[in-house]
């Protein structure tokens, strides 16, 4: 079975420069999980959507950052403009809906802002 | 606030060794406990997930226990092996109704050949 994908996996531009991240959730999964990971901070949620519907967007940093989900296979994230501390992972992950469904996470995009 | 805490950061042993790793949280009303192993340069791999009624998981040589009275979880790998090395993250499920994980920041394991 096809897992979380996720692209690029690797993105370095330069400050000020849009960066778009991309997910493609598991195939039934009806959760999608936006996920920033540092060294400083470990892991925090970023956005959360359900049934495409973004719920709980508290951890977006700032208005640079926007997420969209057009459809149940497909979701984006995007920074705009970048700045060299929005370096680091990026994961998205799926679920079923619940909090007892486990979260499968991407192998996660790798962004450098110089 | 839920805070997710892993003691140790760092931990080295011999191959064949039983350990234990720690997790613990603030809130008890902690609603279900998920373990994450996670290899360097790559994503999280769910391991374990304890639901709100359980106390424990079992799979393999792993096994994971969570006692929401003392807010603590505790994942425990029988005879270890140097493919076991990795960094593993538990998270929490707070417990309102969203499917919003905290993290604890992990800790990295080395099982020496």
């Amino acid at each position: 079975d096809a897992g979380v994908i996720q692209s690029p996996r690797h993105e370095v531009t330069e400050m000020g420069q849009e960066v778009t991240l991309r997910c493609k959730p598991i195939s039934g999964h009806n959760s999608l999980f936006w996920y920033r990971q540092t060294m400083m901070r470990g892991l925090e949620l970023l956005i959360y959507f359900n049934n495409n519907v973004p719920i709980d967007d508290s951890g977006m940093p700032e208005d640079r950052f926007s997420a969209k989900m057009p459809n149940a296979s497909f979701s984006t994230l995007k920074i705009q403009p970048s700045e060299p501390r929005d370096s680091a992972v990026y994961f998205c992950a799926s679920s079923l809906s619940g909090r007892n469904q486990p979260q499968h996470f991407g192998d996660g995009t790798r962004l450098s802002i110089l | 606030k839920q805070e997710v805490t892993q003691i140790p950061a760092a931990l080295s042993v011999p191959e064949g060794e039983n350990l234990v790793l720690n997790c613990s949280f603030t809130d008890s009303a902690i609603y279900n406990l998920q373990w994450f192993r996670q290899d360097p340069g790559k994503g999280l791999t769910s391991l374990l997930l304890i639901q709100s009624s359980q106390r424990e998981q079992t799979s393999g040589r792993l096994n994971a226990s969570l006692d929401k009275s003392s807010g603590r979880s505790t994942l425990y790998i029988a005879a270890s092996q140097p493919g076991d090395s990795a960094t593993y993250l538990c998270a929490g499920h707070g417990s309102s109704n969203t499917g919003k994980l905290i993290f604890g920041q992990g800790t990295t394991l080395q099982v020496k050949p």
